[in-house]
């Protein structure tokens, strides 16, 4: 298996431009989870999703949109990049009640400039 | 919503002694307290975990406690080792909505 997989692994955007990154998991996961990690803040939740065709927000969802169409995939969008986006972004699953261990994708590292 | 505080946000042990992080939460509500372990460019990753119904659990060199009441819990690295240097993260939460500490950068010293 290769559990959680993130694409692009980089990227560089210019302020105003858009992107989505994908995330997959082979784990037939219920939850899926992005993140995003600046330094000396820990992860904090951008949205999530507890199930095909669910999203929901979390913590700093202001500027990103989700969609869940198919159960292994959670995509995460970016309509107008801002320099405040640059950060590292994880993607997270987990199998739902009752286990609630979630199992991290390896990271994108996006720049806006 | 949930806030987690973690302290300190740096450590440095000498190998062999012990390491003990520290988080509060304010939400009574969470009832899932985790601890990860995130390598330089790496992914964070599970070492512990513990649900509230749960005071302490314990995986080798490694143990967790909970207190309900004062609202904390602590991570806890016996006989430290060169590899358990690393960023560790505490988050707390209800299933789904995890919120995560700022991290404790632990280096341990030959």
């Amino acid at each position: 298996n290769a559990g959680v997989t993130q694409t692009p692994k980089f990227r560089v955007l210019k302020t105003g431009q858009s992107m989505t990154l994908l995330c997959a998991q082979d784990m037939n996961h219920e939850y899926m989870y992005w993140y995003r990690q600046d330094p000396g803040m820990g992860l904090r939740l951008i949205h999530y999703s507890v199930g095909e065709g669910t999203t929901a927000k979390g913590e700093v969802p202001d500027g990103y949109n989700v969609s869940r169409l198919k159960k292994q995939n959670f995509l995460l969008g970016l309509e107008s990049a801002a320099p405040s986006q640059t950060s590292v972004y994880f993607c997270a699953s987990s199998r739902g009640l009752p286990t609630y261990e979630q199992y991290f994708g390896p990271g994108t590292r996006l720049t806006v400039t | 919503g949930e806030n987690v505080e973690q302290h300190p946000s740096t450590l440095s042990v000498q190998e062999g002694d012990s390491a003990v992080i520290k988080c509060t939460y304010s939400d009574s509500a969470s009832n899932y307290f985790p601890w990860y372990k995130q390598e330089l460019g790496k992914r964070p990753q599970l070492i512990i975990d513990i649900r509230s119904n749960v005071g302490e659990k314990k995986d080798q060199r490694i143990a967790v406690t909970l207190n309900k009441t004062a609202k904390h819990f602590s991570l806890h690295i016996t006989e430290t080792q060169p590899e358990d240097s690393a960023v560790y993260f505490c988050a707390a939460g209800p299933l789904g909505k995890l919120q995560f500490g700022a991290g404790t950068q632990v280096v341990v010293t030959p």
